[in-house]
């Protein structure tokens, strides 16, 4: 099983650009979700979604935007990069709320 | 809000030894869950053990164990016959049960860098 998986595994983008980290799950699970991990900070939740077209802003929502049109997929825009948004950036699933979370391997974003 | 608090940056263990990884937290909750996340250097986030606070045992599985001392908010994860391979950041992780729109978000501490030596 493919589990979560992310892609881009890398990018370099200048300020002021746009990109979207792409997000796919293949487990049928109804809650995504969109962390940043920062050093010395620990992993900040950004938006998350409990089920297809529906999402909702985290802690540290500025700056990014989601949507969520199938189950499988909850991709994350970042319409004009900043410096400050460089960061590792993870997405995680769960079948049911009280279900652990099962987290993609990561995106490595430097936005110089 | 919650917050999870984790005040050792590094610890260090001989191989074949126990450890122990500190985490506290803060809530005003009766009713929650609590998490271990260990990240390789592969960067991959992987579920070591949870504990639900309604349970007064401790959870287990394999060389991992927890002390969840839920008065003193503390949740400390041991790691018995340290190999190699436990070398990573750990991460404790709190979940509220709260049936708001959060669902299943986790506050997560700074992490701890466990080094294993020979």
């Amino acid at each position: 099983n493919a589990g979560v998986t992310q892609t881009p595994k890398f990018q370099v983008l200048k300020t002021g650009q746009s990109m979207t980290l792409q997000c796919a799950q293949d487990m049928n699970h109804e809650y995504m979700s969109w962390y940043r991990q920062d050093p010395g900070m620990g992993l900040r939740l950004i938006h998350y979604s409990v089920g297809a077209g529906i999402t909702d802003q985290g802690e540290v929502p500025n700056g990014y935007n989601v949507s969520r049109s199938t189950t499988e997929d909850f991709p994350l825009r970042l319409l004009s990069a900043a410096p400050s948004q460089t960061s590792v950036y993870f997405c995680a699933s769960s079948q049911r709320r009280d279900s652990p979370l099962h987290f993609g391997n990561g995106t490595r974003l430097t936005v110089t | 809000a919650q917050t999870v608090t984790q005040s050792q940056p590094e610890m260090s263990v001989q191989e074949a030894e126990t450890v122990t990884l500190s985490c506290t937290y803060d809530t005003s909750e009766s009713d929650y869950y609590l998490f271990w996340y260990k990240q390789p250097p592969s960067r991959q986030m992987i579920l070591v053990i949870r504990q639900e606070a309604y349970k007064q045992q401790n959870a287990t599985e394999n060389r991992f164990s927890v002390n969840f001392q839920k008065a003193a908010k503390s949740f400390s994860l041991k790691i018995s016959d340290s190999q190699l391979g436990d070398a990573a950041m750990y991460f404790c992780a709190y979940r509220s049960p709260i049936l708001t729109g959060g669902g299943n978000k986790l506050t997560f501490g700074t992490g701890t860098q466990l080094k294993v030596e020979l």
